[in-house]
């Protein structure tokens, strides 16, 4: 148990609806990111939170937008939902400094059919 | 730009010796990690690197030469469930930034 918790686990929607994927970090850990992994594909960084303040931002879609609330949990929508979009979306926690290995929750599966 | 590049996948045999190569180019550098992933599940960590060198642990190695951007991760006395895939990533600025990863696959 890696102590980083995502819900849900798995989401089935239809597409052009919106979802939110939640993440608690570690405790402890004041920064998150989230990541996207399509099918048989690599990690695709989308987002950074260090302490509630976006850090940095990958290739993420502007239909999806991030947040990280004062309790340190993050929030990912993810809007207009296309096939594409399925995948696994991981949310990761460090303590911060990025010589810090990334503790990783189990993953939130959204399918869009 | 960020890039990292890795072997797509692997073979070995149950007991071998496998080495997993990952090159990068990254604009900055704090430090080089190696990840599991069995399939439909998170990453968890194996190693890291921030000086070059090797670093032991148990069955797995991995090796960091910073002037080449070059790094490996050594499985010794492979195990059938060692068969996943294994990602290369590396950390700059506030960023950490993935490899492709490499499906290794271990025969009896």
């Amino acid at each position: 148990d890696s102590g980083v918790t995502q819900t849900p686990k798995h989401l089935i929607t239809a597409t052009g609806q919106r979802v939110t994927l939640r993440c608690s970090p570690r405790s402890g850990d004041l920064s998150v990111y989230w990541y996207q992994q399509s099918l048989d594909q690599g990690l695709q960084f989308l987002i950074q939170y260090y302490n509630g303040e976006e850090r940095a931002k990958g290739n993420i879609l502007e239909r999806f937008s991030a947040q990280q609330f004062p309790d340190l949990h993050s929030e990912l929508n993810l809007s207009s939902l296309e096939l594409g979009d399925s995948a696994l979306y991981f949310c990761a926690s460090s303590v911060g400094a990025p010589t810090g290995e990334l503790f990783f929750g189990e993953g939130s599966r959204l399918t869009v059919l | 730009g960020q890039n990292i590049d890795q072997p797509t996948e692997m073979t070995a045999t149950e007991g071998a010796i496998v080495q997993i190569n990952c090159t990068y180019q990254t604009s900055g550098f704090n430090g080089l990690f190696w990840y599991q992933q069995h399939a439909g599940e998170a990453p968890t960590f194996l190693s890291y690197n921030v000086l070059d060198g090797l670093e032991e642990k148990g069955r797995f190695s991995s090796f960091l030469s910073r002037s080449k951007g070059y790094s490996y991760l050594l499985l010794k006395e492979l195990q059938m469930k060692d068969s996943a895939s294994y990602l290369c990533a590396v950390s700059y600025g506030q960023n950490f930034v993935f490899g492709p990863g490499t499906r290794l696959s271990v025969l009896p």
